[in-house]
């Protein structure tokens, strides 16, 4: 069964940082493409950031861009996204999600960015 | 960019009753291997999203098959045979045939009547 548990959430000041980790089991992560996903409070679903199998890879959306970066260890079975700059409008739930289609996905990580 | 566009986005329903949601992409979603891409998720108050369909018309290991996924083209359809009390919660379509840049649409609530 696919697991996939997100960490490194909680409350940040404009133009701060944070890292956000992700730890995968029940599938072979190596060969999965991984994707972060975030949900503002009350709203609906928006991809962040995708990056491939071996880490060659990463796309952003438009609003990360330059500000995210999303790195995965595969030794260590896990994703990450740093995020700099942040702003009050990237406050949400950061889900991970696994595979090309996102199979599978985390509980998610609260990330509040306020002053 | 691709856009998706999902109605309604509020869905009463009556328990036992059929329940669909449409959800129609700006551009064509068949791929260059001539498949086309659509994904549907579920959302359960409270919970983290669920993939229900990929593929436009493939069921995920354990969703009930009261759950179907149709169409072509820009043009799709989630369709719930008879709702359960358990189907209540936000479903969204997923366009993953344009990547690098996947696009989600805006969600429909879907609540007992």
């Amino acid at each position: 069964e696919v697991q996939l548990v997100e960490s490194g959430g909680g409350l940040v000041q404009p133009g701060g940082s944070l890292r956000l980790s992700c730890v995968a089991s029940g599938f072979t992560f190596n060969t999965n493409w991984m994707h972060w996903v975030r949900q503002a409070p009350g709203k609906g679903l928006v991809w962040v950031s995708r990056i491939n199998s071996d880490g060659s890879h990463t796309i952003y959306a438009d609003s990360v861009k330059g500000r995210f970066t999303i790195s995965r260890d595969n030794a260590k079975n896990t994703l990450f996204l740093q995020m700099d700059s942040l702003r009050v409008d990237d406050s949400a739930i950061y889900y991970c999600a696994s595979g090309g289609h996102l199979v599978g996905w985390g509980q998610g990580t609260l990330v509040t960015v306020s002053s | 960019d691709v856009v998706m566009t999902q109605s309604p986005r509020s869905l009463p329903v009556v328990l036992g009753q059929p329940a669909s949601i449409s959800c129609r992409s700006s551009q064509s979603l068949v791929y260059t291997d001539g498949n086309t891409y659509l994904t549907w998720f579920q959302q359960r108050p409270g919970q983290s999203p669920r993939r229900l369909i990929y593929e436009v018309s493939k069921r995920d290991s354990g969703v009930p098959d009261r759950f179907s996924g149709s169409g072509s083209g820009t043009d799709f359809t989630l369709t719930i045979s008879r709702v359960e009390a358990e189907d209540v919660g936000v479903y969204y379509c997923m366009q993953p045939t344009h990547w690098p840049l996947y696009t989600f649409g805006q969600g429909t609530k879907l609540e007992i009547k």
